[in-house]
């Protein structure tokens, strides 16, 4: 079993629409959950960043952390074309003197006009 | 500010060779981490540099090993290529090892392929 799981999808959405990515986890140690962007042959972009469980907002996206659940979401909310691309979750574990980020397989999203 | 830049963009090499890729660090990050990310998956951590020294692997065998400089700029070597090692490799800077201060903030990546 992955330490996380994410759908790969792709999942294809009209404009306007709230979209929901969402990825599980096995491990409680983890400290940090992010939300990736990342553009067809780029490098991947911090979207969001938290450590504790609830909701943070900027924009719009919303992170949504439930750790009793082990589960992460990111909303999207009046999506745009723009946001067609893969996003990544991942959780970061400090352990052993170093902070490394576990990803999941990223999800392919793409919105159409 | 500056972000994380990397060189070059995109490589071609043969089996067996030997290939060194290039860094730098986001201005203030004194941290520096390096992943492969093969086509269609998430990255996979190969190692994390930090005041100069290796002090933390992922699952790479040792034919990958890298470099910090006093400026925190790093390399990544590989050597003995093999096809599999064909992949985006991404650095990522942060302003504190233990990840208190912030996330990882990646570059653009160097593209490497392997014949």
């Amino acid at each position: 079993q992955k330490e996380v799981e994410q759908d790969p999808g792709p999942l294809s959405v009209p404009e306007g629409a709230i979209v929901s990515l969402n990825c599980t986890y096995s491990n409680s140690a983890f400290q940090y959950f992010m939300w990736y962007r990342q553009y067809s042959r780029k490098g991947p972009e911090l979207l969001m960043y938290t450590y504790s469980s609830g909701n943070k907002e900027d924009g719009r996206f919303t992170a949504q952390v439930d750790k009793s659940s082990k589960y992460i979401s990111l909303f999207i909310r009046d999506s745009q074309p723009s946001d067609s691309a893969t996003y990544l979750c991942a959780m970061a574990l400090f352990s052993g003197g170093y902070n490394k980020l576990i990803f999941g397989a990223g999800t392919r999203l793409a919105v159409h006009p | 500010e500056t972000g994380v830049t990397q060189s070059p963009t995109h490589l071609i090499k043969t089996r067996g060779q030997q290939v060194t890729l290039r860094c730098s660090s986001q201005s203030g990050h004194n941290t520096v981490s390096w992943y492969q990310q093969a086509l269609g998956q998430g990255p996979q951590f190969i190692f994390q540099y930090y005041r100069e020294e290796e002090n933390g692997r992922g699952n790479f065998p040792p034919r990958f090993s890298g470099l910090q400089f006093p400026n925190y700029s790093s390399e990544l070597n590989v050597n003995a290529l093999e096809l599999d090692d064909s992949a985006l490799y991404l650095c990522a800077s942060s302003f504190s090892v233990d990840g208190s201060g912030g996330s990882q903030y990646f570059g653009p990546g160097t593209r490497l392929l392997v014949l």
